[in-house]
């Protein structure tokens, strides 16, 4: 079964414009964390946010936020202002036993003008 | 903050042969190092979880005899693509645990991996 699910493929979003990269998961896990990474062309792994399954508030970290909603095992990456640098690949991650870190399959997101 | 250096980035190779992918946390100890494999356009598929001074635990459907894993040191993880072939070929990328930092995983640049 799919512990991570991403289910677009792709999105378009307009530059200065929000949009929300969806998310869901599953774990019996009481204790989990989620991860958002951006991949540009070049393939690294960029951090962008972190939310802990404990943690009462929604992570924020610049123009990225991330709407937790647990009962629903949720966890959309929202990017504020968009900019064409955030035309990349997104992966949601989930962190879970014994560390290891599983990715869904990945959102691509284009920025036009 | 915490680096992973991962070499090379790109390396070509000729089917049979193997070849040896490093990575190496330059300012942190590494316990874990976990190895990824990505195929264009699709998601990291974890390969395996690589501990210092043990042996390394694969995931489901991935060989070991294939894909040697050594993680000899704090520092360094290696993996070894053995008799390789062009359906090896892939993007293969790195991550150590740092418990220290705030994120938690920092991950090297990747290796594009061609096998001709």
């Amino acid at each position: 079964a799919q512990k991570i699910t991403q289910t677009q493929p792709g999105m378009f979003v307009q530059e200065k414009e929000a949009v929300t990269l969806d998310c869901t998961y599953d774990t019996s896990d009481q204790s989990y964390g989620l991860f958002w990474y951006k991949q540009p062309s070049s393939g690294e792994m960029i951090f962008l946010i972190y939310q802990g399954s404990y943690d009462e508030q929604n992570a924020t970290e610049g123009r990225y936020s991330l709407n937790f909603q647990k009962a629903r095992k949720s966890a959309n990456l929202v990017i504020s202002a968009s900019q064409l640098g955030d035309s990349a690949m997104y992966f949601c991650a989930m962190r879970e036993t014994g560390d290891k870190l599983i990715f869904g399959t990945g959102t691509r997101l284009q920025v036009f003008p | 903050g915490a680096v992973v250096s991962q070499h090379p980035s790109r390396v070509i190779c000729k089917s049979g042969t193997s070849v040896k992918i490093e990575c190496r946390s330059l300012d942190f100890q590494a316990t874990t190092m976990f190895w990824y494999r990505q195929f264009p356009k699709q998601s990291l598929m974890l390969m395996a979880t690589s501990n210092e001074g043990s042996k390394a635990t694969y995931e489901q459907g991935v060989e070991k005899d294939k894909f040697l894993i050594n993680h000899a040191s704090l520092t360094l993880s290696t993996l070894t693509v053995t008799s390789a072939h062009p359906e090896d070929s892939s993007f293969y990328i790195c991550s150590a645990r740092d418990r220290g930092g705030r994120v938690g995983y920092t991950f090297g640049s990747g290796t594009r991996l061609t096998v001709v």
